[in-house]
């Protein structure tokens, strides 16, 4: 139950795209259509932002996408707005009714 | 509105136990999955376990599941995580979440508390 790779941080400007990457193996992310991400604001429990690679839950702004190419899926977010500065999760199903989050990423809006 | 509010949180010393309860409202709560995820301080997020709706089915992390158990009581509208034999690694916040569709291994979580400190020290 090995923790999926992400960036420790990402960065960019009010307006531009950014991407956060999440990798793990043909085990987890590769071998399942099922990752989600999460956005947690400091002090703040997380919040549901993608399901399923790329399915977004009710109230999730469109600028939020997900997409996933062999063991990486991949959280962007376009239109960088201040409210998105927070940290970002990745969660994979990884078999055997076992699931495993990513490290984490900062997004730092400039 | 769906709401999870967690209690039980507190500090232990190694060795001890500590159960953590979840008053859920707001939806069908024996129509559901549950989970608990924790998150060390300044840490990421871990997945401790699972449990669906009528209790036959429960999932834990490989490093609590000689430790901790999961139960429910959907008369209540409450979850429950007994923790025993606590380590100083088991100091988190304990989330108590909402999870969807875990036996088809999808089991994204769309519905969090704000979680209990659980500390264990000497």
């Amino acid at each position: 139950q090995s923790a999926l790779t992400q960036p420790p941080s990402a960065s960019g400007s009010p307006g531009q795209s950014v991407t956060i990457s999440c990798t793990g193996t043909s085990g987890d992310v590769g071998g399942y259509n099922y990752v989600s991400w999460y956005q947690q604001h400091p002090g703040k429990a997380p919040k549901l932002m993608i399901f399923e690679v790329n399915k977004r839950p009710s109230g999730v702004p469109d600028r939020f996408s997900g997409s996933k190419s062999g063991n990486t899926a991949s959280l962007t977010v376009s239109g960088l707005q201040a409210e998105d500065e927070a940290d970002y999760y990745c969660n994979s199903y990884a078999g055997r009714k076992n699931w495993v989050f990513g490290g984490g990423t900062k997004l730092t809006v400039l | 509105e769906v709401q999870l509010v967690e209690s039980g949180g507190g500090l232990v010393r190694p060795g001890g136990s500590l159960r953590l309860s979840c008053a859920a409202s707001g939806f069908s709560f024996s129509d559901y999955w549950m989970s608990w995820v924790r998150q060390a301080p300044g840490k990421g997020l871990q997945w401790v376990a699972n449990i669906n709706s009528d209790e036959n089915e429960k999932y834990f992390v490989d490093s609590v599941e000689d430790r901790f158990t999961i139960s429910r009581d959907n008369a209540k509208n409450s979850l429950y995580l007994q923790m025993n034999s606590l380590r100083v690694e088991d100091t988190a916040v304990y989330y108590c979440v909402r999870a969807r569709y875990c036996s088809s291994g999808s089991c994204y979580l769309d519905y969090w508390g704000q979680g209990t400190l659980v500390t264990v020290s000497s």
